[in-house]
């Protein structure tokens, strides 16, 4: 198994719909992050979680809703989204951040497209 | 705050030559630095890192990076490219309190040719 999996790769979806995005990491972490990756656009970190519990909420909409229900796996449900909310959502862990060691161990990435 | 900025989306280099992708950087504490590479359909993977050690950090696949605080550099060089060097390179600096919350540059793309 490699270390950060993320489920679908593709996934599109109506701007009416219901999904979530999948990561489960397999190295032992207990920090873990999603990033948003959009064209042209430096990546934008959406929410990190620390221990299950979250740390950080970088003013994303709440449409995006995070769930962390253990260490090893991270969820993301969308709901009711906009087509500028299409992207690539890359998730990443990290040994506890207590430390900057700056080492985000990332996923594949889910590519999302809202029609 | 902190910040990064990645001079030029698009280098493009011919195989053997010298690789050189621009980063520079803002930062109210003193930074971590990183390197981080992406190729197609993959997520992103550490390259090398500065963490206020070794001005001149090595990486892997023959990559280096050297930090120069008078000119708020970290510069990624590679003596020779290779064809699987092609791929997205990312800056990333340290947020200030935010252990390892990174903050990231937009990105160079770096083409290989023969």
């Amino acid at each position: 198994e490699t270390g950060v999996t993320q489920t679908p790769r593709h996934l599109v979806m109506g701007m009416t719909n219901k999904k979530s995005l999948k990561c489960e990491q397999h190295l032992g972490h207990n920090a873990m992050y999603w990033y948003k990756q959009s064209a042209k656009k430096p990546l934008e970190l959406m929410f990190v979680y620390n221990f299950k519990e979250q740390t950080e909420n970088n003013s994303v909409p709440s449409r995006f809703s995070p769930e962390c229900p253990n260490s090893s796996h991270l969820f993301l449900h969308l709901h009711t989204l906009q087509p500028e909310d299409s992207a690539l959502y890359l998730c990443a862990s990290s040994q506890d951040g207590g430390r900057r060691t700056g080492e985000l161990f990332f996923g594949e990435g889910s590519r999302l497209t809202v029609l | 705050a902190q910040s990064v900025t990645q001079l030029g989306s698009h280098v493009s280099v011919s195989e053997g030559a010298l690789v050189l992708l621009r980063c520079n950087y803002s930062s109210s504490v003193p930074p971590y630095l990183f390197w981080y590479v992406q190729y197609p359909n993959q997520g992103l993977q550490l390259l090398l890192k500065y963490t206020s050690a070794a001005t001149l950090v090595k990486g892997i696949n023959g990559f280096e990076a050297e930090f120069k605080k008078s000119e708020t550099s970290f510069h990624l060089t590679k003596p020779s490219a290779h064809m699987s060097d092609a791929a997205e390179y990312f800056c990333a600096v340290t947020a200030s309190g935010g252990y390892n919350k990174l903050i990231f540059g937009a990105g160079t793309r770096l083409a290989v040719h023969p």
